[in-house]
C-alpha cells in the first residue's frame, strides 16, 4: 500500500515571495507522482507530474516540483506567488503496479496575502 | 471542450434515505473514477470503471455503497440507507482509457452531500 504525508495543513506566505509546500510518501513499489491544486467550489486541477526522466518537473502557473527518490519526497516549488494562488494543494501518487487508484496527502492550504 | 460535470452540485437528505449521485465525465473518455472527499482530507478513491464494468471496487466502504455505469458514459453512484458519516464531498474523473498510469485523470467539482 502506498502513504502520503503533506506535513503542513496551511502555509501563509506574502504575494511574490517564495514558496514550498512538502510532500513525502511511502511505498514498496516504484509511483509516480501528481500535484493538484483545488480553488474554491472547483475540481480538482493537474498541476504537475513525475512518470520517467529529468527528476525536476515543471507545471502550470510557474509551479515545480522535484522528485527525490532517496528522500521519497516530492516538494512543490514556486519562485513568487500570487494572490490567485490561494488555494488547496494536493500531492498523489500511483502505484506502478497496474492499478489506477490514486492516493492523496491531506493537503496544503496555501494563502497568499497582500 | 467540456469537463467532468457532476450533478447535483449539493444534496441534503436524512439519515437511512437512499442517494443517486451522477457523473458525466468528459466526451470519449472511457475510464471513470469516483472518490470521497471528506472534510480536511484528501480525496479517497471508491470505485474504477473501465467501460461499462467496474474493474477495481476495493475502495467501497461497505455494501451500501453501490455504482453503475451501463453504457459507458455517464455513472451512477448510489448509496443506500445513508448514515451522518456519509457526509463528504464525492468526487467523479475521468481519462482517456486507463490503458496507462500515467494517463491524467480529469476531476468534476464534486457533489457535496449532507445527511442530517
Amino acid at each position: 500500500a502506498q502513504s502520503v504525508t503533506q506535513l503542513d495543513s496551511q502555509v501563509p506566505v506574502f504575494e511574490e515571495a517564495p514558496v514550498e509546500l512538502r510532500c513525502n510518501y511511502s511505498s514498496s513499489v516504484s509511483v509516480y507522482l501528481f500535484w493538484y491544486v483545488q480553488y474554491p467550489n472547483q475540481g480538482l486541477q493537474l498541476l504537475l507530474k513525475y512518470l520517467s526522466g529529468s527528476t525536476l518537473v515543471k507545471g502550470i502557473n510557474g509551479f515545480e516540483a522535484e522528485f527525490n527518490k532517496s528522500q521519497t519526497s516530492f516538494h512543490l516549488r514556486k519562485p513568487s506567488v500570487h494572490i490567485s494562488d490561494t488555494a488547496e494543494y494536493f500531492c498523489a501518487v500511483i502505484p506502478d503496479t497496474g492499478r489506477r487508484a490514486l492516493t492523496f496527502g491531506s493537503g496544503t492550504r496555501l494563502q497568499v496575502q497582500p | 471542450g467540456a469537463g467532468v460535470s457532476q450533478t447535483p452540485s449539493n444534496k441534503v437528505t436524512e439519515k437511512g434515505k437512499y442517494v443517486e449521485l451522477r457523473c458525466d465525465p468528459i466526451s470519449g473518455h472511457t475510464a471513470l473514477y469516483w472518490y470521497r472527499q471528506s472534510l480536511g482530507q484528501g480525496p479517497e478513491f471508491l470505485i474504477y470503471f473501465q467501460g461499462t464494468g467496474a474493474a477495481d471496487d476495493s475502495g467501497l466502504p461497505n455494501d451500501r455503497f453501490f455504482a453503475v455505469r451501463p453504457e459507458g458514459s455517464v455513472s451512477t453512484l448510489k448509496i443506500q440507507r445513508t448514515e451522518r458519516g456519509d457526509s463528504a464531498v464525492y468526487l467523479c474523473a475521468s481519462s482517456l482509457s486507463g490503458g496507462s498510469l500515467r494517463e491524467t485523470q480529469y476531476f468534476g467539482p464534486g457533489t457535496r452531500l449532507l445527511v442530517l
